[in-house]
């Protein structure tokens, strides 16, 4: 069965402070993985889509890399307004059908 | 482009009432979704629709209906709410199938809460 699990469930970060978010995903014949953001009372909104591994990409102080098992989402030196419920999917069973991780609530304070 | 919109924002429903969930997207999709998400989950995938008259079933169907008879629209009918469909609903719509999956965008979500 297609899965995929974030963790941590919840990260607390100071302004400034590095740190990243791990998505692990078991899904046969991957054909990409999606990061999301999403603010309390909002829709979830794309970021990335990394369809190979070894791809990364990048905006502002987020950077997603893809390994063959996992995925991570660096965030470097972070901004309270970076404060938000991180989520990660990948595709499963065509149609571009989702499957989504639970999710990472961060919370970046001054 | 207004992108998804979904209408209404909140509700509260008595347990046997019954509603439906309006979405709308403007960007021409083919494809589209709804979703559920519980407090600490993930999104579930409760129906999806390829097209205009044709609707699959996704993980979590039970107690739903959908529809779509235009590109635009996918209602999503709740029959007989019970509290366990107290959650937050989401639509989302994406182009077809192509050499790589394409991105989902997502509507603002409505609440919903079953008395």
């Amino acid at each position: 069965e297609d899965q995929v699990t974030q963790s941590p469930e919840a990260l607390r970060l100071q302004e400034g402070e590095s740190s990243s978010l791990n998505c692990s995903y078991t899904v046969s014949g991957l054909r990409g993985l999606f990061w999301y953001r999403q603010d309390p009372g909002k829709g979830p909104e794309f970021l990335f889509t990394l369809y190979s591994a070894g791809e990364e990409k990048e905006k502002e102080r987020l950077k997603a890399t893809l390994t063959k098992k996992e995925s991570f989402l660096h965030i470097t030196a972070p901004k309270p307004e970076d404060s938000a419920t991180y989520l990660c999917a990948a595709p499963s069973g065509g149609y571009n059908k989702l499957i989504f991780g639970a999710g990472t609530r961060l919370a970046v304070h001054p | 482009n207004a992108g998804v919109t979904q209408t209404p924002k909140f509700r509260i429903l008595k347990i046997g009432q019954s509603m439906t969930l309006q979405c709308t997207q403007d960007m021409n999709h083919n494809y589209m979704y709804w979703y559920r998400q519980d407090p600490g989950m993930g999104l579930k995938l409760i129906y999806y629709s390829v097209g205009a008259g044709i609707t699959d079933k996704g993980e979590v169907p039970n107690g739903y209906n959908v529809s779509r008879s235009t590109t635009e629209d996918f209602p999503l009918r709740l029959e007989l709410a019970a509290p366990s469909q107290t959650s937050v609903y989401f639509c989302a719509s994406s182009y077809r199938d192509r050499v790589v999956p394409d991105t989902q965008y997502f509507g603002p979500g409505t609440r919903l809460t079953v008395l």
